[in-house]
């Protein structure tokens, strides 16, 4: 089963504006990890938030993380065109087995 | 240019064949990893493996085996391929065991005929 599911599932924006995709998970986590894809490539890891922490900076992103609602959301500040791309937020549980568990993805398009 | 190798990139198999999909990192990562990506779906894990010798069993293993023999190696090798198992496949491999993010390779696009 899924343990991060992401909303909205498809998002469309203009050059300049910002996007905000949410993720959410079932169960404890020790951190939650964002990555980008981009049509046809493997995943790039963008940015790592622990459970502890509830809100990271890098660059144009910026991730929150809320564990009493167990879910996090991302942000790009004025996006780029070549933001075009597939976002998936991942749990890494805090119990058993230690391997991420990814959502299905938003598909974020920036229009120029 | 270090990183996580798969080879190859793409592959059409028959069904009942047999094949081994390559993955390899030159980072001296301990945990490697084996996804699949089916359309519109986020990745399964299929099988991991925390270190030389040690493998274990993901979400989705049935219709794969596994092994690792030396820290940089880590194949995929599907028995006996089934349409089901066409997919696109990726390898992830991380310093540590559940505490940093993964570098992931480029995928082999599997077809099952």
């Amino acid at each position: 089963s899924q343990q991060g599911e992401e909303d909205p599932q498809a998002l469309s924006i203009q050059e300049g504006e910002n996007a905000t995709m949410n993720c959410s998970y079932k169960t404890s986590i020790n951190n939650l990890q964002w990555y980008r894809q981009n049509s046809g490539r493997g995943l790039v890891h963008l940015i790592l938030i622990r459970s502890n922490e509830r809100e990271k900076h890098s660059g144009r992103l910026r991730v929150t993380l809320d564990t009493s609602k167990k879910s996090s959301s991302l942000l790009i500040t004025a996006s780029r065109a070549a933001d075009t791309a597939s976002y998936f937020c991942a749990a890494m549980m805090d119990t058993g087995r230690r391997a991420l568990t990814f959502g299905s993805g938003t598909r974020l398009q920036v229009q120029p | 240019n270090a990183g996580v190798t798969q080879t190859p990139k793409f592959q059409v198999l028959k069904t009942g064949q047999s094949m081994t999909l390559q993955c390899a990192q030159d980072m001296n990562h301990e945990y490697m990893s084996w996804y699949r990506q089916d359309p519109g779906m986020g990745l399964r894990l299929i099988h991991y493996s925390v270190g030389a010798g040690i493998t274990d069993q993901g979400e989705v293993p049935n219709g794969y085996n596994v092994s690792r023999s030396t820290t940089e190696d880590f194949p995929l090798r599907l028995l006996s391929a089934a349409p089901s198992q066409t997919s696109v496949y990726f390898c992830a491999s991380s310093y540590t065991y559940g505490g940093d993010g993964y570098t992931f390779g480029s995928g082999t696009r599997l077809t099952v005929v």
